[in-house]
Order: C-alpha cells, then sequence, then structure tokens
C-alpha cells in the first residue's frame, strides 16, 4: 500500500514549455486534489476531483488543467510554464479514517523551476 | 469563506519545555480542524483532527489540542520539546466545496518550530 505517489519529484522547465504531474492512490479515494506550496503562503488549492469523471476549480486555478483518468490517477498539467508556477506541488486523497472522520493524505510532492 | 490564522510565524524553545502554536479559525459552521506537520524537504503529516467529538484531542508524537467554540481556537501544544519535533506546522480548516463530495482544506501559513540544544 503506497498511498498517494507523484512523479516527477523534481522538475526544471523553461517558459513556455509544457509538461504534466502525474498522481495516483491506491486507497480506494473518491476525492483528489492538487495544491501548490510558496513560501509563508501555506498550502493553496489549484484543482479538485470530488469523484471519477469530475473536476472543479480551486483558489488559483489560472494557468493549470487537470483530468481525472480513473478512480486512481489525477493528473495536473502546465500548457505553458511561467516562472510564476515556479513551487512545489503536493497531490492528496480523501477518505476515511479512525473515529469516523475525513482526512486527507498527501504525496511526497513535486518540486517544479521554471527559468 | 473560512479562514485560518496562524499568529506566530516562528516559535523557538529548548529542548524539553513545551511547545504552544497558537491557531485561531473562522467558520460559518461547526469545522473541522487538522494540524498537519511538514519536516523539511518532505510531504505533510496528520498530527491530529478535530471533528466534534471531543474538544481536547490528542495525536501523535505526544502533541495534542483543544478546540475552544467561544475563542475560536486550536492551539497545539506539547508538554515537552524534542529535537526532532523541529519542523513546519499547519493549521488547516475544511470546508464543503461547491462541487459537492469534496472537502478543500484552507491552511494556515505555518508556524516554524525552532528546538534550541
Amino acid at each position: 500500500n503506497a498511498g498517494v505517489t507523484q512523479t516527477p519529484k523534481f522538475q526544471v522547465l523553461k517558459t513556455g514549455q509544457s509538461m504534466t504531474l502525474q498522481c495516483a492512490q491506491d486507497m480506494n479515494h473518491n476525492s483528489m486534489y492538487w495544491y501548490r506550496q510558496d513560501p509563508g503562503m501555506g498550502l493553496r488549492l489549484i484543482y479538485y476531483s470530488a469523484s471519477e469523471g469530475t473536476t472543479d476549480k480551486g483558489e488559483v486555478p489560472n494557468g493549470y488543467n487537470v483530468s481525472r483518468l480513473n478512480k486512481r490517477e489525477f493528473s495536473l498539467r502546465l500548457e505553458s510554464a511561467a516562472p510564476s508556477q515556479t513551487s512545489v506541488y503536493f497531490c492528496a486523497s480523501r477518505g476515511m479514517s479512525g473515529g469516523g472522520a475525513y482526512e486527507q493524505y498527501f504525496g511526497p510532492g513535486t518540486r517544479l523551476t521554471v527559468t | 469563506a473560512q479562514s485560518v490564522t496562524q499568529l506566530d510565524s516562528h516559535v523557538s524553545v529548548s529542548e524539553g519545555t513545551p511547545v504552544l502554536l497558537r491557531c485561531n479559525y473562522s467558520s460559518s459552521y461547526s469545522p473541522s480542524l487538522f494540524w498537519y506537520v511538514q519536516h523539511p524537504n518532505k510531504g505533510l503529516q496528520l498530527l491530529l483532527k478535530y471533528t466534534s467529538a471531543a474538544t481536547l484531542v490528542k495525536g501523535i508524537n505526544g502533541f495534542e489540542a483543544e478546540f475552544k467554540k467561544s475563542e475560536t481556537s486550536f492551539h497545539l501544544t506539547k508538554p515537552s520539546a524534542h529535537m526532532s519535533d523541529a519542523a513546519e506546522y499547519f493549521c488547516v480548516v475544511s470546508e464543503v466545496l461547491s462541487g459537492g463530495g469534496a472537502d478543500g482544506l484552507t491552511f494556515g501559513k505555518g508556524t516554524h518550530l525552532i528546538i534550541q540544544p
């Protein structure tokens, strides 16, 4: 049981290049999320998927697209990378934990630099 | 919209002394609250969560937090700090998103905990 996995771990892009960040979970969770983390800002929600086949915008969706490929996988695409998208990206999935409460489980992150 | 305010960006304590990390939230209804910890260059790990079952919540590694509705606070404490506690701590509130069936997390900006030997 690997939990939430993300690839790649590190990436350097030039301005204008495109790339896709991959995320997969093996916990059979319905909901999945993409966040970005910037210094002094905490984490901010980019996009989420409440269930397979649905996606919605979060707080900071501009410049990104997502695909919920199946129940396990949720990818984040940068069509034309900009330096402002330099950040650490975290994928998460949501499921029931002890005590009947939901919590989000996070992947290890992808550190992206756009030059 | 919900929000979270972590009152200190940095907290420094000596090893073996108590830790207090302060958090206030705003919410239009009874929230779910969490504390997450992030060690350098690592992902986020759940420390503890409040979901209305009990106001004093115990988490991993000796941490606990008390939910005080009248003060809209959810402060994190630990009786005795250890060097391994040095990390970034995030107070988080959960809200139901408009898409339905999913909760979005609103993060505080984080408190950097420094442990002095």
